[in-house]
């Protein structure tokens, strides 16, 4: 089945480190890619995202480019501040066959960064 | 514009008792999608609800159940309650289905 795979935490940095979460995905399609962040005590709130294979999704630092040939979408920041410190999800959605309408999101188990000053 | 909005936002219960959790979706948004997060199992697909009918549904026992009004907002149903379905319940908003989906705060449930 359609499966996404990342990098086990913690992941601790300090302030202005560089940071890579690694996604890897298994998908019988096409999928969209996200990632989503969870701040403490809150939901989900959307990251970025890609739809097709080199889409390069960003927001607030962070990068991930959806890499069809390696089916990867890691997740990338330059400079980490302290308020960046959340769990990471990376998600996909399949697009459905004709006529198909599940959009369910497959999620990874989530990384939990801590970044300190 | 508001988004999308849980109730309660903490539940305690007690083992064999069911349980009732609200969803309103953003403005204008039709689709709603239920995720149940525990530590153990991450995030997993409960159901979605479309123009008030259940679109699609994930691998949950029949327990669980869901209903969407006219307006949109959802309630999610979870009967005889058992230790495992202590969770963060999520609810998900978009506009049709195929966009992008839009997280509630969740609702906490701890069962005991």
């Amino acid at each position: 089945g359609d499966s996404v795979t990342q990098m086990e935490g913690p992941v601790t940095l300090s302030e202005e480190a560089f940071l890579t979460i690694n996604c890897t995905y298994t998908a019988t399609g096409y999928p969209s890619l996200f990632w989503y962040v969870q701040y403490p005590g809150e939901g989900l709130q959307l990251l970025l995202k890609a739809t097709k294979a080199d889409d390069k999704g960003s927001n607030k630092g962070f990068e991930a480019t959806y890499r069809k040939e390696t089916t990867s979408f890691h997740l990338e920041k330059g400079s980490v501040q302290v308020s960046d410190s959340a769990v990471y999800f990376c998600a996909l959605r399949l697009t459905p066959n004709s006529g198909g309408s599940n959009y369910k999101l497959t999620f990874g188990k989530g990384t939990l960064l801590t970044v300190n000053p | 514009k508001a988004g999308v909005t849980q109730t309660p936002r903490y539940l305690i219960k007690t083992r064999g008792q069911q349980v009732t959790l609200s969803c309103s979706p953003i403005s204008g948004h039709r689709s709603v999608s239920w995720y149940q997060q525990t530590p153990g199992q991450g995030l997993q697909f409960l159901f979605e609800y479309f123009s008030e009918t259940q679109r699609n549904k994930g691998n949950f026992p029949g327990r669980f159940s869901g209903r969407q009004f006219s307006n949109s907002r959802s309630e999610m149903n979870v009967s005889t309650l058992e230790l495992g379905d202590s969770a963060l319940y999520l609810c998900a908003s978009s506009l049709g289905g195929k966009e992008t989906q839009y997280f509630g705060p969740g609702t906490r449930l701890l069962v005991l």
